[in-house]
């Protein structure tokens, strides 16, 4: 298996533009996480789903933000309209059960000017 | 909520020393997870500890489980310069299960 596959792997865009993340979990898996990070911040958790249901969406951190996972094998995080700070690295990871090891994957570096 | 604190938050050691980071969580864990970071990378996993008082080895690296399930230590012996990275400590916690994450320890190692 190739791992989680995000893309793209860079994103650079202006200010109140729409930004949409891409993310493939492993074949099987049947969780998928959304991750932040920041220096500030760390890692934080901003949705996660199970069989393609959102379960906890506490962690996003305004309406700007939007997750989907219309199918098993893909995801998407959206933002919209994009501000400066929400220039940080997104991850999505995936498991196999709920309390299991999490698989990452390479990452998003996101800029917002 | 839950909060999963480290420390330190950084240390620099020579090559050959050994490193400790120490994690803390407000609430009893059912489990806690252990990842490193390469600078750059994404976190990997590298171990899961389940059982109170728990002690588990992975070549130079210990980690261990409190006997309250609130704390959990991960040791280096003799570091190398591949042990470079952020080390982070992970716990499930909350009625829907979220996955947090300590803020790590950056180790760096001057050869």
């Amino acid at each position: 298996d190739a791992g989680v596959i995000q893309s793209p792997r860079h994103e650079v865009t202006e200010m109140g533009q729409e930004v949409t993340l891409r993310c493939k979990p492993i074949s099987g898996h049947d969780y998928l996480f959304w991750y932040r990070q920041t220096m500030m911040r760390g890692l934080e958790l901003l949705i996660y789903f199970n069989n393609n249901v959102p379960i906890d969406d506490s962690g996003m951190p305004e309406d700007r933000f939007s997750a989907k996972m219309p199918n098993a094998s893909f995801s998407t995080l959206k933002i919209q309209p994009s501000e400066p700070r929400d220039s940080a690295v997104y991850f999505c990871a995936s498991s196999f059960g709920r309390e299991i090891e999490a698989f990452f994957g390479q990452g998003t570096r996101l800029t917002v000017v | 909520g839950q909060q999963v604190m480290q420390i330190p938050q950084y240390q620099h050691v020579q090559e050959g020393e050994d490193f400790t980071t120490y994690c803390n969580s407000s609430t009893t864990l059912s489990n806690i997870q252990w990842y490193k970071q390469r600078p750059g990378g994404h976190p990997v996993f590298l171990i899961q500890l389940v059982k109170s008082g728990e002690v588990k080895k992975q070549k130079r690296l210990t980690f261990q489980f409190g006997e309250a399930k609130k704390n959990s230590s991960l040791h280096i012996t003799a570091t190398q310069t591949t042990d470079v990275g952020t080390y982070f400590c992970a716990g499930p916690g909350g009625s829907n299960y979220k996955l947090t994450f300590g803020k790590g320890t950056l180790l760096t190692v001057n050869p």
